[in-house]
C-alpha cells in the first residue's frame, strides 16, 4: 500500500531556528508528495508539492522540502522558524484508485510549536 | 474567487437524524471530494467525483451519499447519524479530471460535526 508516515507527533522549535518536519514515504513508481498545513479550527492549505526535477521545491510562506529518493524521504524546513508558523503539518502522497479517481493518502500530522 | 466553500461550519445531531453537508467550488474544478479528520489517523476519502454526474467510493464510504448534478457543487448526505460519524468533514477540489496527480488539491474550511 502507498503510505507516508510522520514519526514525530510534535515538533519544538525556539524563534530564529531552522525547523525540519520529517515524512518518509513507501510508494509503488513515482511519487507525488504534498504538504499541507492546518491552523486551528481552519481547512488545509497547500504549502508545496513535489513532481519531478528539482530535489529542493520551495513553497509558500519561506517553507520547503528536500525530496530524497534514496532515503524515501520529504522533509519539510524552513530555514528561521516564526511563532505563526506554530500549527499542524501533514505529508501526503496522491495516489489512484481503481476507480478511476484519485486521492491524497495523509500521515497523522505534526504538531509544530514554535517558542519565543 | 472564494475558493472552497462548506456550510454549515458546525453542527450537533441526535442519533438517527439526517443532514446535508454543502460544498462548492467557483474554480471550475472537475475533480471534487470529501475527507473526514479523526485524531492521530490524519484524514480519509469518503466519497469522490471525477466530473458532473460521476461519483464513487472512497476508504470509508458507510452511512453517506453524495450526488454530483453540476460542476460547482459535491453535497454530502448523512443518511442515519450515528456517534461514529463525529468528525470534522472536509471538502475538496483539483482542476484535474481524476486522472493526473501532480493537480493540487484546495481545501474548503470544514465542517466540525457531533453526533450525540
Amino acid at each position: 500500500a502507498q503510505s507516508v508516515a510522520q514519526p514525530e507527533d510534535q515538533v519544538n522549535v525556539a524563534e530564529g531556528n531552522p525547523l525540519t518536519v520529517k515524512c518518509t514515504y513507501s510508494v509503488s513508481g513515482n511519487p507525488y508528495l504534498f504538504w499541507y498545513v492546518q491552523y486551528p479550527n481552519r481547512g488545509l492549505q497547500f504549502l508545496l508539492k513535489y513532481i519531478t526535477g528539482d530535489n529542493l521545491v520551495k513553497g509558500s510562506y519561506g517553507f520547503e522540502a528536500e525530496f530524497n529518493k534514496s532515503q524515501t524521504s520529504f522533509h519539510l524546513k524552513k530555514p528561521s522558524a516564526l511563532v505563526s508558523d506554530s500549527a499542524l503539518y501533514f505529508c501526503a502522497v496522491r495516489v489512484i484508485l481503481t476507480g478511476g479517481g484519485n486521492k491524497l493518502t495523509f500521515g497523522t500530522g505534526t504538531q509544530l510549536k514554535v517558542e519565543l | 474567487n472564494a475558493g472552497v466553500t462548506q456550510t454549515p461550519k458546525f453542527q450537533v445531531l441526535k442519533t438517527g437524524q439526517s443532514m446535508t453537508l454543502q460544498c462548492a467550488q467557483d474554480m471550475n474544478h472537475e475533480y471534487m471530494s470529501w475527507y473526514r479528520q479523526d485524531p492521530g489517523m490524519g484524514l480519509r476519502l469518503i466519497h469522490y467525483s471525477v466530473g458532473a454526474g460521476i461519483t464513487d467510493q472512497g476508504e470509508v464510504p458507510n452511512g453517506y451519499n453524495v450526488s454530483r448534478s453540476t460542476t460547482e457543487d459535491f453535497p454530502l448526505r448523512l443518511l442515519s447519524a450515528a456517534p461514529s460519524q463525529t468528525s470534522v468533514y472536509f471538502c475538496a477540489s483539483s482542476p484535474d479530471s481524476g486522472v493526473s496527480l501532480t493537480d493540487t488539491q484546495y481545501f474548503g474550511p470544514g465542517t466540525r460535526l457531533t453526533v450525540l
